[in-house]
């Protein structure tokens, strides 16, 4: 079993919609939670962190559930240059990615 | 926040022959850097731990052999591609970690893109 798992898509969705995103972690050790967005031939770039008592940033809001050991990402009002892959990352001692999940959002 | 650089940002290649990434922190320094390497539309993969003034501590499967790294000061991490060959082809990331106190964050390297012919 991978240790971070999600989705890989695509999500292919219109201008304005929302998507959530899930991934799953298998260590329960984990100590820090984060998404980051990804795009075509770049470096990751975070996002934002994932806390427990989830958090909220403009139309981006990121849960924690620790004891389902999942994180989560809601996207509201999607945006064109919302397109891109969004990796979940689990830290313990170092930074565990998922596969990625490819986001598409059209006009 | 903290700025990470690696260079080259792409290398061709020859089969057989070795390449040498840097990594460096430009404004702050680093005694943990890690580097990862992404085949197309896959994930990153973490490869090593650098640790400076140590040895670096390699993920199950890296062949340490092949892949050296050596972290000699606090600002610079260098991976060495030794005899790459075709299937080594990918994007190398490198990152850096920033820790103070309970806080922790990793700082990527804009990536260096690797063929090998």
């Amino acid at each position: 079993r991978k240790e971070v798992e999600q989705d890989p898509g695509p999500f292919n969705v219109p201008e304005g919609a929302t998507v959530a995103f899930n991934c799953t972690y298998s260590n329960s050790a984990s100590q820090s939670f984060f998404w980051y967005r990804q795009d075509c031939r770049k470096e990751p770039k975070l996002l934002m962190s994932v806390y427990s008592s989830g958090n909220e940033d403009g139309r981006f809001t990121a849960q924690l559930n620790r004891a389902s050991q999942y994180i989560s990402l809601l996207i509201r009002d999607s945006k064109l240059s919302d397109s891109a892959t969004y990796l979940c990352a689990v830290n313990t001692d170092k930074l565990i990615f998922g596969t990625g999940t490819r986001l598409q959002v059209f006009p | 926040g903290a700025v990470v650089s690696q260079h080259p940002s792409w290398v061709i290649c020859k089969s057989g022959t070795s390449v040498k990434i840097e990594c460096r922190s430009l404004d702050f320094q680093a005694t943990t850097m890690f580097w990862y390497r992404q085949f197309p539309k896959q994930s990153l993969m973490l490869m090593a731990t650098s640790n400076e003034g140590s040895k670096a501590t390699y993920e199950q499967g890296v062949e340490k052999d092949k892949f050296l790294i050596n972290h000699a000061s606090l600002t610079l991490s260098t991976l060495t591609v030794t005899s790459a060959h075709p299937e080594d082809s990918s994007f190398y990331i490198c990152s850096a970690r920033v820790t103070s106190g309970s806080y922790n964050e990793q700082f990527f390297g804009p990536g260096t893109r690797l063929t090998v012919l």
